[in-house]
């Protein structure tokens, strides 16, 4: 099945601006490309969806190139509250989220 | 705020007991996933149901797992009989993709999970 892969983990500290890439290797013609963030003791919520270029929302952009392979999710002057793990799953028909990106924030 | 509502958020039961889990779907949507989340595994994909059909459950164990929908409105998962190594956190997710050839905006909305331990 087709998977999508991401860093394990990132450090980052309060103020800086974080980029997280996705690789998207088998995405398929009509796919978006969605990006959900994750607390602790909570469920993953929606944070972006893009399809091609550049989206960007009161939460994140995200940067996507034109053969669609692969996305960046960026986060502007990152916060504590920012530490979380952000996934892009596949869509494959379905959604399949793997370990996600382990993003800690310092002060 | 429309939202995605499991119950119970925690459940606590002795190996060999059945466990029931349910979901309330936000209203409208017609796609219902659900999840099983551990340390080791991450967030795992047990099954998924489109119009209350199932099109998705080999993330299942079939021998104790089974899910269904007995309506629009509630999605359950069964675990018969639970075993220590079920504990996690399985969530429920909903959405409106329509699935075939077009599967844009398939976005999902998570529920605040139940979590389960298995003694």
């Amino acid at each position: 099945l087709a998977k999508t892969t991401q860093p394990i983990s990132m450090d980052s500290y309060e103020g800086q601006e974080v980029n997280i890439t996705c690789s998207h290797n088998n995405i398929a013609t009509n796919d978006y490309i969605t990006w959900y963030q994750q607390f602790p003791s909570q469920g993953p919520r929606f944070i972006i969806q893009g399809y091609k270029t550049k989206v960007t929302n009161e939460v994140a952009s995200l940067f996507i190139p034109a053969d669609r392979k692969s996305s960046t999710l960026s986060l502007p002057r990152v916060s504590l509250s920012d530490t979380a793990v952000y996934y892009c799953p596949d869509d494959q028909g379905d959604m399949r989220f793997g370990a996600g990106t382990r993003l800690t924030v310092k002060p | 705020d429309a939202r995605v509502t499991q119950t119970p958020r925690h459940k606590v039961t002795e190996m060999g007991q059945e466990v029931t889990m349910r979901c309330q779907p936000i209203l409208g949507h017609n796609t219902v996933f659900w999840y099983r989340q551990t340390m080791m595994q991450g967030l795992e994909l047990l099954a998924y149901f489109r119009n209350r059909a199932p099109l998705d459950d080999s993330g299942m164990p079939k021998d104790r797992f089974s899910a269904e929908m007995p309506d629009a409105t509630l999605a359950t998962l069964k675990i018969q009989p639970s075993e220590p190594r079920d504990s996690a956190v399985y969530f429920c997710a909903s959405g409106s993709g329509t699935g075939g050839a077009s599967k844009s905006k398939n976005i999902q909305y998570f529920g605040a999970g139940t979590r389960l331990s298995v003694l």
